[in-house]
């Protein structure tokens, strides 16, 4: 693989059920992101990790718990989901310099 | 509290029109700001300024920050249809040992042919 992947593409998820967004990237960048992008509102951070070990919260991380096991890998949980969670999901990465940051194709998700 | 106000919000022109998108911000610890094109999915990176009066140049595409105005402006000379997009601008700010971006809502253009 190159650059970063996310998965699922899409998703319909019922209200109440828990589910995990994987997002993996092979650059060996030290510092991903969570955001999520909805009409009218833009990107909004979810959490952020600035390298393998370490988590921090960004703009709206209420329902949502990330990890960082290793550097590749950056899962999303929505441990209850809500229909309010319904947007489209991007994850992101950046190297240690912090230039830019690298998105991945996002998720689309849909919570009924 | 930080933030990144993007005008116009959506610009419809013809082809081979030139336009002027606008970006203004407000934040602490300013480290650049980026310029991103989205079209169907996601953001890919089109410039990132970090010094005021320095044109940033690609193509059509060109860009240039201003920190005394606090503000940028991005350029695209003699559009084409495959420039419709969503155009963002972000605003990396350094907080907490890592950079963060505040992202503006963004400007939709939308060249006709």
């Amino acid at each position: 693989i190159a650059g970063i992947t996310q998965a699922p593409t899409s998703q319909i998820l019922a209200a109440g059920r828990r589910m995990t967004l994987r997002c993996t990237q092979d650059m060996r960048h030290n510092a991903m992101y969570w955001y999520r992008q909805d009409l009218g509102l833009g990107l909004r951070l979810i959490h952020y990790s600035n390298t393998a070990g370490t988590t921090g919260k960004g703009e709206v991380p209420d329902g949502y718990s990330v990890s960082r096991a290793n550097t590749d890998d950056f899962p999303l949980t929505l441990a209850s989901a809500v229909p309010s969670q319904t947007s489209v999901y991007f994850c992101a990465s950046s190297d240690d310099r912090g230039t830019t940051q690298y998105f991945g194709p996002g998720t689309r998700l849909l919570v009924l | 509290e930080d933030k990144v106000v993007q005008s116009p919000l959506s610009l419809v022109v013809h082809e081979g029109d030139t336009v002027t998108l606008n970006c203004s911000y407000e934040v602490t610890n300013f480290r650049s700001l980026l310029w991103y094109k989205q079209e169907k999915k996601a953001p890919t990176f089109l410039f990132m300024l970090t010094s005021s009066g320095i044109e940033k140049k690609s193509g059509r595409l060109s860009s240039i920050l201003d920190k005394k105005e606090l503000s940028s402006i991005l350029n695209i000379t003699a559009t084409q249809t495959g420039d419709s997009a969503i155009y963002l601008c972000a605003v990396d700010r350094f907080q907490g040992g890592s950079e963060k971006l505040v992202f503006g809502k963004g400007t939709k253009l939308t060249v006709n042919p």
